[in-house]
This record gives structure tokens, C-alpha cells and sequence, in this order.
């Protein structure tokens, strides 16, 4: 079946460590983004690829950062430059400009 | 900039009654798409409906219709017949259509907490 695939579905992470969260999709879609949510809050864009090679940051991209060396795979890296990580995570493809976005189940990270 | 704005933190309804949902949006591009989408508990994202600037209907998918009022720059979500199950976050987001150029950036409002009472 086609989706998208995030793991681990809950990760902790030391204070002070880098933390990559995984996200594929067998979708063949050429859009991918990764969001933020803390509780009761909305999705707030981190990063954004279009294609193969190249992505742009999003609202708040300080202490992220991405890569998108495979159509398939956009992961996350949480840096120790990122104040408050602990939230949950949501990855997301596309695969055209007016179609939905597909998600993933989502990563909780939580910083102890 | 895009802008995404939903003004009702949290409604209550009455199970099979309707509920509409705000939301308002700006944007500087000519085109485009605006989607809602479901949270449950759970936390999955369940994509509910979509709505494209240059469409001259509003949309429709079941018991979800989209209200959208160009000029007033409001795409409301319209829930009818509610049911316990819809009890849920909803998300209205917006993505600006660039056939053929830059990237467009896919944003969120920050939702509205629906309760359905029975």
C-alpha cells in the first residue's frame, strides 16, 4: 500500500543531542514538508522540498535542518541549536499544487 | 505573505445538527487551493475537502461543504448532521498555485476544537 512512513513514533532525546527523525513515502509525489505541533496548537511549517536536491526553509527552520537527496526520503535533523523540541512531528506529501496532502502518523519528541 | 486565520478556538454542537467552521485567509497569489483537514485524538491528519480559487462551485464531499466567499477571502467548512465521531481538531490550510514555478508553501491556521454533544 502507498503512504507515507514516519519513525520512531516516540523518540527522547538528552538535551544537548542531535536527533534525526525519518520520513519516506512510496507515493512518487515530488512535494514534502515537515510540521510542528505542540498541544492545541496548529501545524507550523519547518521545511519544504519540491524536488530532488532542493528545499526551502519555513517559518520556523531555526535548529532543523533537512535533506532530500531521494525522492522518497525528507529527513529531519532536531539540533542542539533547537530551544524547545519537544512537540510532535508531521511529515507530509504532495503530489501536485492543488491536490491534498498526504501525512504520516507523526514522530513525538520529547526532550528529557 | 499567506496567512492563514481561524477565529474559534473551540465549538460545541448537538449531534445531527450542523456547525460551520470559520476560517479566512490572505494571500498575494492569483491562484490558489484551500483544503481542510480532521485531527482526532489520535493525531492522524484526515484531508476533508478541497476548494480551488478559480472554482465557480463551492465544494461538496458528503456531509462537508465548503463555503467560499472570494471576495470576503472565507472558505468555511459546513458540517451537517453532526455526528460523535466528528469530534475532532480542524485545520483549514492554504497553498498557492504557480503552475510551472516557485514552490509554494503549504500553511496552517491553528484550528478549531469541535465537541459534538449528544
Amino acid at each position: 500500500d502507498g503512504g507515507i512512513t514516519q519513525s520512531p513514533k516516540y523518540l527522547f532525546r538528552k538535551e544537548g543531542q542531535n536527533v534525526t527523525l525519518s520520513c519516506e513515502q512510496n507515493l512518487n509525489h515530488d512535494a514534502m514538508y515537515w510540521y510542528r505541533q505542540d498541544p492545541g496548537q496548529g501545524l507550523r511549517l519547518i521545511y519544504y522540498s519540491q524536488i530532488v536536491n532542493d528545499f526551502q526553509k519555513g517559518d520556523i527552520a531555526e535548529g532543523y535542518s533537512v535533506s532530500r537527496e531521494k525522492k522518497e526520503s525528507f529527513p529531519l535533523t532536531v539540533t542542539s541549536a533547537q530551544k524547545n523540541p519537544t512537540a510532535f512531528y508531521l511529515c507530509a506529501s504532495t503530489l501536485g499544487e492543488n491536490t491534498e496532502a498526504f501525512f504520516g502518523q507523526g514522530t513525538r519528541l520529547t526532550v528529557v | 505573505a499567506q496567512k492563514i486565520t481561524q477565529t474559534q478556538p473551540g465549538m460545541f454542537v448537538q449531534e445531527k445538527e450542523a456547525v460551520t467552521l470559520d476560517c479566512t485567509y490572505d494571500t498575494s497569489d492569483p491562484s490558489y487551493g484551500l483544503f481542510w483537514y480532521k485531527q482526532p485524538s489520535s493525531g492522524e491528519m484526515i484531508f476533508l475537502i478541497y476548494q480551488g480559487s478559480y472554482d465557480q462551485q463551492n465544494a461538496t464531499e458528503g456531509r462537508y461543504s465548503l463555503n467560499f466567499q472570494k471576495a470576503r477571502k472565507s472558505a468555511n467548512l459546513v458540517i451537517s448532521a453532526s455526528q460523535l465521531g466528528d469530534s475532532a481538531m480542524y485545520f483549514c490550510a492554504m497553498r498557492g498555485l504557480n503552475y510551472g514555478g516557485a514552490t509554494n508553501k503549504l500553511i496552517f491556521g491553528t484550528g478549531t476544537l469541535l465537541a459534538v454533544q449528544p
